[in-house]
């Protein structure tokens, strides 16, 4: 089945560390998105990539950074310069324009990052 | 400066009646709009969306209703049933652009 595949679902690490979370898609998507939720808080968009081995900074990029390699793969890097990591994390992908034509988003079950 | 709000964090309905969820937007650049669906633990899933150029639109027991004037937009379910039970958010996309912009969501109960 097609779909898109976050992972690890929970993640734990201590302050300072950097961590990245996995995205995978095989739904044939060119646009990859991701975005952080905090508790009554809606969705924030942090970095999105329209393309392979493109992408940009959505409004809380600050202190994460993300490659696209390969069209299916888009990993998100917590770093340590991210002031306040712990949150639930959520990829999404949509086809060929993205949001621009389509606006529907796709995502996967999301990671949940707790730093300690 | 939130441009997607969702003034009602919760709303509790019973099996059966209606439910509304509601949404307001202060960008007049907003030209699709977007309901999502999300359980615990679980990434959002689509659930219906309007263009700017409608007032309605409706797939199976769900509706969106679109009012460009006030800036309003709603989401009737009827009849509601136990499975709707979920964090709703409202989206919005400015016209031309990459971006959805999400309101912060409202959590629907409906008791059996």
């Amino acid at each position: 089945d097609g779909g898109i595949t976050q992972s690890p679902k929970y993640l734990f690490r201590k302050e300072g560390q950097n961590v990245t979370l996995s995205c995978e898609q095989n739904l044939n998507h060119d646009a990859m998105y991701w975005y952080r939720q905090d508790p009554g808080q809606g969705l924030r968009l942090i970095y999105y990539s329209q393309i392979v081995n493109d992408f940009q900074k959505g409004d809380i990029a600050e202190g994460y950074s993300v490659s696209r390699e390969k069209k299916e793969s888009f990993p998100l890097t917590v770093t340590s310069a991210q002031k306040n990591p712990t949150a639930f994390y959520l990829c999404a992908s949509t086809r060929r324009g993205g949001v621009r034509v389509t606006g529907e988003l796709f995502f996967g079950e999301g990671s949940r990052l707790t730093v300690l | 400066d939130q441009q997607v709000k969702q003034n009602s964090p919760s709303l509790s309905v019973q099996e059966g009646r209606i439910s509304i969820l509601n949404c307001d937007y202060t960008n007049s650049m907003f030209d699709y709009f977007l309901w999502y669906k999300k359980y615990p633990a679980e990434g959002p899933t689509f659930l219906i969306s309007i263009s700017s150029i409608k007032d309605k639109n409706e797939d199976g027991r769900f509706t969106v209703f679109l009012n460009k004037s006030a800036k309003h937009l709603s989401l009737h379910i009827v009849p509601s049933q136990p499975g709707d039970s979920a964090v709703y958010f409202c989206a919005a996309r400015p016209g031309g652009s990459e971006k959805l912009v999400f309101g912060k969501g409202t959590k629907l109960t409906v008791n059996p």
